[in-house]
Formats: C-alpha cells, structure tokens, sequence
C-alpha cells in the first residue's frame, strides 16, 4: 500500500514560488498522484492530478520524476489565501486505501 | 460549493449513543467515500461505495458501518460512541470508482462531539 511522506510545514513569503514534495516509495504502477487543499474545518479540495512527469493547471504545476517515488507541487507566487494544509494522495481508487499523507502546513507570510 | 451535501453539520451526543450521518453526492457521481478527521489522526480514509457496493475499505472500526442507497446517497452509522470517535466527518464523491483516481469532490463535514 502506497503511503506518503511530506514535510509538516512550512513558511513563505507572498509572491514567492513555493514546492512541496511528497515522497511515496511504494507507489502501484496504476497509482495516481493528487495533490488537495485544506482549509480550516472545511473539506479538502482537489488542486492537480498527475501520473508522470509533468503537469500544469491554473493554479498549480505538478512534477512527477521517471521513477515516480516523488512529487512536486509548485504554487507560482503565492498569496496569504494560499495558507492552507496541501495533502498528497497516492492511489488507484480501487481496493487499495486512500492514504493522504500527513500533510504539509503552508503559511504564507505578508 | 462541492455539490456533495452533508446533514448534520454539527452532532453532539453522549458515550455509548449511536448516531447516523448522512451524505448525498454529485449529481451524476456513483463513488462516495467517508473519511475521519481528527486532531491526533489526521485524515483517515474509512470506506468507498461504488454505485451501492462497497469497493475499498480503510481503518473503518467494526463499530462504524456505512452503506450507499439506490438513489446513491449514504449513510455513515456510528455505534456505541466513545470519546475518541469525536471528530470532523466529510463524505467526497466522484464519478468513477477506480484508476485513472477521479477527482473527489468533498462536503462541508459533520462536526461530531462526544461528551
């Protein structure tokens, strides 16, 4: 069963480009990547979704290397409203569990 | 708003009590998950049904149950409550059940204490 690693926290300044990788050593071949946002006593929600190398969306860039033991969520310059827990998700959706990681908690500071 | 909707949003009960949370999904989802979510534990999968079947399962205690009806709502049952159970609740749906992993999208929660 594929579970996560990432770091507890960790602090930025508004504006800076921030990454945060997670690390899953056991990934399944089927196993995806998804990256979620928490925000105090609300549910997470979905930012980006990979399987390998690299992907971007609006918000988020995702980099996934050829071994897929790792990921990397890029949050281009980021703003106080980005302070949130992001969650690593390793999984196929099937019989195996959900694990999110322990996540990581972003403070972005003025 | 996710569209998935979550009743009730706060419950407050006592030791030994069984309670029934409850959640319907997306319009047009057939995937619904439960998770836990408490201070020491973080966000702990339970249970995944697809299309009223239960298809994975996670660190769900024998005295939780859960099932998912034809109209693809679900229930979540919680039976003889102790003190540890008190935690954040949220159900997610998505529309597929297996790989590539479906975007999940999650309810607001059932804040549930336990005095």
């Amino acid at each position: 069963l594929a579970k996560t690693t990432q770091p507890i926290s960790m602090d930025s300044y508004e504006g800076q480009e921030v990454n945060i990788t997670c690390s899953h050593n056991n990934i399944a071949t089927n196993d995806y990547i998804t990256w979620y946002q928490q925000f105090p006593s609300q549910g997470p929600r979905f930012i980006i979704q990979g399987y390998k190398t690299k992907v971007t969306n609006e918000v988020a860039s995702l980099f996934i290397p050829a071994d897929r033991k790792s990921s990397t969520l890029s949050l281009p310059r980021v703003s106080l409203s980005d302070t949130a827990v992001y969650y690593c998700l390793v999984g196929d959706g099937g019989a195996n569990n959900l694990f999110f990681g322990t996540g990581t908690r972003l403070t972005v500071i003025p | 708003d996710s569209g998935v909707t979550q009743t009730p949003k706060h419950l407050i009960t006592a030791t030994g009590q069984r309670v029934t949370l409850r959640c319907s999904p997306r319009s047009g989802d057939l995937s619904v998950y439960w998770y836990q979510q408490s201070l020491d534990q973080g966000l702990q999968f339970l249970i995944q049904y697809y299309n009223g079947e239960e298809r994975a399962k996670g660190n769900i205690l024998e005295r939780f149950s859960a099932q998912q009806f034809p109209d693809l709502h679900s229930e979540l049952n919680l039976s003889s409550l102790e003190l540890g159970d008190s935690a954040l609740y949220f159900c997610a749906s998505s529309q597929r059940q297996g790989a590539p992993h479906n975007e999940q999208f999650f309810g607001p929660g059932t804040r549930l204490t336990v005095l």
